[in-house]
């Protein structure tokens, strides 16, 4: 079945540092790929997506690509701030066939000023 | 983008006894999901609540335990039956853009079963 696979948090970083959190995933067909985010006492949202290989999601300085020969989709900012600490989630989607969208486990991310 | 609106927020309940979640779309959708939350734990898929046929639940979860209701296309509630302390957890609604392009989720219910 899909699953997917996020590297262990916390992640501690200092203000302005590169940020990468991995993520792979195991898939039948052709799935999109999602990062959402939970911020501290708030719901759930999404913060990119990818709905092919090769495909490059980005928002708020996040990005994300799309690889499909080495089963990826590893998050990337090049200059944290605080705002950004919270809990990274990602997860996949056969959209358009069960629709169903599996998480990995999250990664906490703390941002230090 | 469907903004999905739960209630209650949060709930302390007595062990045996059963609380019913409420999730409300302001669109119609075709697809919903819950999805449970433990503490410090990643999402998992509860069911599919699918609108005018029974649940589809996931591997792990029984409708004895969690029915579901989804009676029109921007609303579902869900059940938790006959709580213990290890449902203590965060319940979510999720719901599929028109699109089926990527899923909205609600603020979720913090339940609390002592």
């Amino acid at each position: 079945g899909n699953s997917v696979t996020q590297m262990e948090g916390p992640v501690t970083l200092s203000e302005e540092a590169f940020l990468t959190i991995n993520c792979t995933y195991t898939a039948t067909g052709y799935p999109s790929l999602f990062w959402y985010v939970q911020y501290p006492g708030e719901g759930l949202q999404l913060l990119l997506k990818a709905t092919k290989a090769d495909d490059k999601g980005s928002n708020k300085g996040f990005e994300a690509t799309y690889r499909k020969e080495t089963t990826s989709f590893h998050l990337e900012k090049g200059s944290v701030q605080v705002s950004d600490s919270a809990v990274y989630f990602c997860a996949l989607g056969n959209m358009n066939r069960d629709d169903k969208i599996i998480f990995g486990k999250g990664t906490r991310l703390h941002i230090l000023p | 983008s469907a903004v999905i609106s739960q209630k209650p927020s949060r709930d302390i309940c007595q062990r045996g006894t059963s609380l019913t979640i409420q999730c409300q779309v302001d669109s119609q959708v075709t697809m919903m999901f819950w999805y449970r939350q433990q503490p410090g734990q990643s999402l998992t898929l509860i069911a599919t609540a699918n609108q005018g046929s029974e649940a589809t639940y996931e591997s792990g979860f029984v409708i004895d335990k969690f029915p579901i209701s989804r009676p029109n296309l921007t609303f579902s509630t869900l059940t938790v039956s006959n709580m213990s302390p290890e449902d203590s957890s965060i319940y979510l609604c999720s719901a599929l853009d028109s699109l089926n392009t990527e899923a909205f989720f609600g603020q979720g219910t913090r339940l609390t079963v002592v």
